[in-house]
């Protein structure tokens, strides 16, 4: 497709399921990134990948956060025992330029997926 | 370490007005800036960037913005506002120091009324 597309758009977990969230980039995009965006709030970074390497996971606001792009294109963050924390939007990035090259290329949102800890 | 401020929750202007959306910044380096708009249950949009150069940027649907050095600022503008333009807007600042990071600032809704 033209854009950045998430799945699932929604979902509801019971606390202490694991939840994967899918984001499928624009096509050639180096860059990726996970922001996770909380009602009200603006957007908090995740992670970064350039192309398959997870090059700043920083912003993983616990060890049951985990992100992978194993071929570069497609990513996933998973969530392992999700927490009524955990809820929120978590939207996913991209961009053809490198994030740490001097031309800073503006970053392309998908709709994201909502999340919904019971 | 990087961050934004947008000063006000929510901005109320009648449409065929000016509008000022406010952003101040902090950084360590040489700041690249960002505005953002987001309507509901869609992903944010790219509206404009300043990099280097001129520090008046024009962007998509007739918005713009200025950076202000001295000020730490880059308010969004437009001359004359549209009841579309009815939405959340971000702003946003990485640096050449700060890492991979685009740090975003927590967002001013826009209300254009009719």
């Amino acid at each position: 497709g033209a854009g950045v597309s998430q799945s699932p758009r929604y979902k509801v977990a019971k606390r202490g399921q694991d939840v994967a969230l899918r984001c499928d980039p624009i096509s050639g995009h180096v860059s990726l990134f996970w922001y996770q965006q909380a009602l009200g709030q603006g957007p908090e970074f995740l992670t970064y990948f350039q192309n398959e390497a997870q090059l700043d996971k920083s912003g993983l606001p616990s060890d049951r956060f985990f992100a992978e792009r194993p071929e570069g294109s497609v990513s996933t963050l998973k969530i392992q025992r999700t927490q009524q924390e955990d809820s929120a939007v978590y939207l996913c990035a991209s961009s053809l330029v490198p994030a740490g090259d001097m031309v800073v290329g503006e970053l392309f949102f998908g709709e994201g997926s909502r999340l919904t800890v019971l | 370490a990087q961050s934004v401020a947008q000063p006000e929750d929510q901005v109320n202007v009648a449409e065929g007005n000016p509008l000022t959306v406010k952003c101040t910044y902090s950084v360590s380096g040489n700041p690249y800036l960002f505005w953002y708009v987001q309507y509901p249950n869609r992903g944010l949009q790219f509206l404009l960037k300043y990099i280097t150069g001129d520090n008046l940027v024009k962007g998509s649907y007739g918005f713009e913005a200025e950076f202000n050095k001295s000020q730490t600022s880059f308010h969004l503008k437009k001359p004359s506002a549209l009841v579309s333009d009815s939405a959340l807007y971000f702003c946003a600042v990485r640096d050449e120091t700060g890492g991979f990071k685009t740090i975003f600032g927590a967002g001013t809704r826009l209300f254009v009324k009719a």
